[in-house]
């Protein structure tokens, strides 16, 4: 079924591993977002990708990175997670201008 | 710089009472606009965008240039529109193509 799919849903960890949160999506998307979203607070961008071998950092600054090696795969990666990295990360992608398709989120605290 | 506002963090209405979410924005290039929105236990999703001009779930927005604003609007909330509410713009220039969203809005629709 094409849809876009993040895991973990739910991830708790010490300080100091490194993680990486999968995201991908198989409706064929260019465009590919992740936002860091804080309990009833708003969407940060922080990485974004308009293709394959494509990433840029968002507004919000962020110790994170991205790859985009396939088109329906873009992972992100904290080396060394801390407590300040405890939020909600929301992948999005779309196809050119179209609507963003959101995943389920991955929420990830660090302990 | 980019920005989206979304001045009210909760609106309460009863049921059948009109309902405006406030939303201005702050973007040097030709705007295009959305609203996200997410009902409990589902993931973000577009409820309309400025450049289609259709009605969705009763639910209308009209960009207004002259004030920056692309207010949210429903003659007669139902309690099944208690939800959160994100203004968004996607802001393009000739090599990004970002979609920067608002601090949200929770509507709660009291029977």
């Amino acid at each position: 079924e094409a849809d876009i799919y993040q895991t973990p849903r739910y991830l708790v960890i010490g300080t100091g591993k490194k993680i990486t949160l999968e995201c991908s999506q198989t409706m064929g998307h260019d465009k590919m977002y992740w936002y860091q979203q804080d309990p009833g607070m708003e969407l940060h961008l922080i990485h974004y990708s308009y293709g394959v071998n494509s990433t840029e950092k968002g507004d919000l600054s962020s110790e994170s990175t991205v790859s985009r090696i396939r088109t329906e795969h873009f992972p992100l990666t904290l080396e060394s997670a801390r407590p300040s990295h405890t939020s909600q990360y929301l992948c999005a992608s779309r196809f050119g201008g179209e609507k963003l398709f959101f995943g389920s989120g991955t929420q990830l605290s660090v302990l | 710089a980019q920005r989206v506002t979304q001045p009210e963090k909760l609106l309460s209405v009863f049921k059948g009472a009109p309902v405006e979410l406030k939303c201005n924005y702050s973007y040097s290039g030709s705007p295009e606009l959305f609203w996200y929105v997410q009902y409990s236990r589902q993931r973000l999703q577009l409820l309309l965008r400025h450049i289609s001009r259709e009605s969705i779930k009763g639910f209308t927005a009209d960009l207004n240039k002259g004030e920056t604003s692309f207010h949210l609007k429903k003659p007669f909330a139902q309690e099944e529109d208690s939800a959160m509410y994100y203004c968004a713009l996607s802001a393009k220039s000739y090599n990004t193509d970002k979609l920067i969203f608002g601090t949200g809005t929770r509507l709660q629709v009291f029977p």
